[in-house]
């Protein structure tokens, strides 16, 4: 079992929809909590932390389930610049940065 | 410019041969990292420094050598390159060694096909 899991997707919706990602991580001890958004042939870019309490940004909210050990991203009212893929990154301490293998998002018109 | 920059953009190597992508980022960030990125798998760690002269193992450092003599450079080194080496390889600098709790910052990739 991979030590983060995310759906692949891809996910198609349209212009102005609500989409939902989740990832789940395997390790328990995991500290840090993140999202990236990596777009087609570019290097990743963070997108936002993930705190227990849950944050918002914008048309972006992020939150934890530390029980469940799964963080999720919601994203409203979708732009078409939504387009992307969005990493899932877990960090369990030091150096040990676990990367998801991302969920494709395509927006349409 | 500041930033994180990578060379060559591109590479295209025959199996056996050393090939070396070179990083360089201007912010003195102490903490740089190597990762190749394939279809189907999260961006993997394949080396990492602390600091000048100061580097460690990650996830998948078989095949692999790296060097940091100056703090702002970070070459990596396929000693002999493998087909199973064929992949985008991104460099990044981060202030902490916890990449994900300081925001890290990505060069834009190299793409590495070993024929």
């Amino acid at each position: 079992r991979k030590e983060v899991e995310q759906d692949p997707g891809p996910f198609n919706v349209p212009e102005g929809a609500t989409v939902a990602f989740n990832c789940t991580y395997s390790n328990s001890a995991s500290q840090s909590f993140f999202w990236y958004r990596q777009d087609c042939r570019k290097e990743p870019k963070l997108l936002m932390s993930v705190y227990s309490s849950g944050n918002e940004d914008g048309r972006f909210t992020a939150q934890l389930n530390r029980a469940s050990q799964y963080i999720s991203l919601l994203i409203r009212d979708s732009k078409l610049s939504d387009s992307a893929t969005y990493l899932c990154v877990v960090n369990t301490g030091g150096f040990k940065t676990i990367f998801g293998a991302g969920t494709r998002l395509f927006v349409k018109a | 410019d500041a930033g994180i920059t990578q060379s060559p953009r591109y590479k295209i190597t025959e199996t056996g041969r050393q090939v070396t992508l070179m990083c360089h980022q201007t912010w003195s960030h102490s903490y740089m990292f190597w990762y190749r990125q394939d279809l189907g798998h999260g961006l993997r760690l394949i080396y990492y420094s602390a600091a000048a002269d100061i580097t460690d193992k990650g996830e998948v450092p078989d095949g692999y050598v790296v060097s940091r003599s100056k703090t702002e450079n970070f070459p990596l080194t396929l000693e002999s390159a493998t087909r199973s080496q064929t992949s985008v390889y991104f460099c990044a600098s981060s202030e902490s060694n916890r990449v994900a709790d300081t925001e890290a910052f990505f060069g834009q990739g190299t793409r590495l096909t070993v024929v």
